[in-house]
């Protein structure tokens, strides 16, 4: 089956700090989904977007679906935007099922 | 309005017993998904509803597992003789048309 990788697994930042997070898929996807995951456990879902950037706020998103990978950038982090941010990847055989990366776990220090 | 909701929020219950878990859809979402998520993992597909009726189901462990949607909007899932391997939050999604899932709170069962 298709596989998702997230990479960093862990990353602390300082509060202010930049970052970028990444997300590798092994094939061709019909869509993809960031979400955050918070310390109370709640998935809030961040972007849909299955090719080209999107911007909401301090958090934008790229993917590039013909090299199969996309990138979520946070600037000016904040201790709030702890927590873990998954990539999800729809199937094209099956685009409502959502085969999720492992996560990064971000700790934002104040 | 409101979000997706899932009650209850914490079931503890004892190796053996039956569980029902309820999740509330957003209005209007006629697309309704139940994913298992175990610690430091990501969520894991179980079950997908179009509707009334399970599209795919897949995803369920065995057939201890079930879940209903018997009007279209409110499911539950249920599992019988539950073990300790099925501790885990349970959570609960919807979705438009397009646009991705929306996802609920979840359920934290532990299975003594």
């Amino acid at each position: 089956g298709i596989q998702v990788e997230q990479s960093p697994p862990d990353l602390i930042l300082q509060e202010g700090a930049n970052s970028t997070l990444r997300c590798n898929f092994s094939d061709s996807v019909n869509n993809l989904q960031w979400f955050h995951q918070n310390p109370w456990g709640q998935l809030i879902n961040l972007f849909y977007i299955p090719s080209g950037t999107k911007q909401n706020g301090r958090l934008s998103a790229t993917t590039v679906a013909t090299e199969r990978y996309s990138l979520l950038y946070i600037s000016s982090s904040q201790t709030t935007d702890s927590g873990v941010y998954f990539c999800a990847v729809e199937r094209m055989d099956s685009s409502y099922k959502l085969i999720f990366g492992s996560g990064t776990r971000l700790l934002v220090r104040p | 309005g409101a979000g997706v909701s899932q009650t209850p929020s914490n079931k503890v219950t004892e190796k053996g017993k039956y569980v029902e878990l309820r999740c509330d859809p957003i209005s209007g979402h006629t697309a309704l998904y139940w994913y298992r998520q175990s610690l430091g993992q990501g969520p894991e597909f179980l079950i997908y509803f179009q509707g009334t009726g399970a599209a795919d189901d897949s995803g369920l462990p065995n057939d201890r597992f079930f879940a209903v949607r018997p009007e279209g909007s409110v499911s539950t899932l249920k599992i019988q003789r539950t073990e300790r391997g099925d501790s885990a939050v349970y959570l609960c999604a919807s979705s438009p048309t397009a646009g991705g899932l929306f996802f609920g709170p979840g359920t934290r069962l532990t299975v003594l």
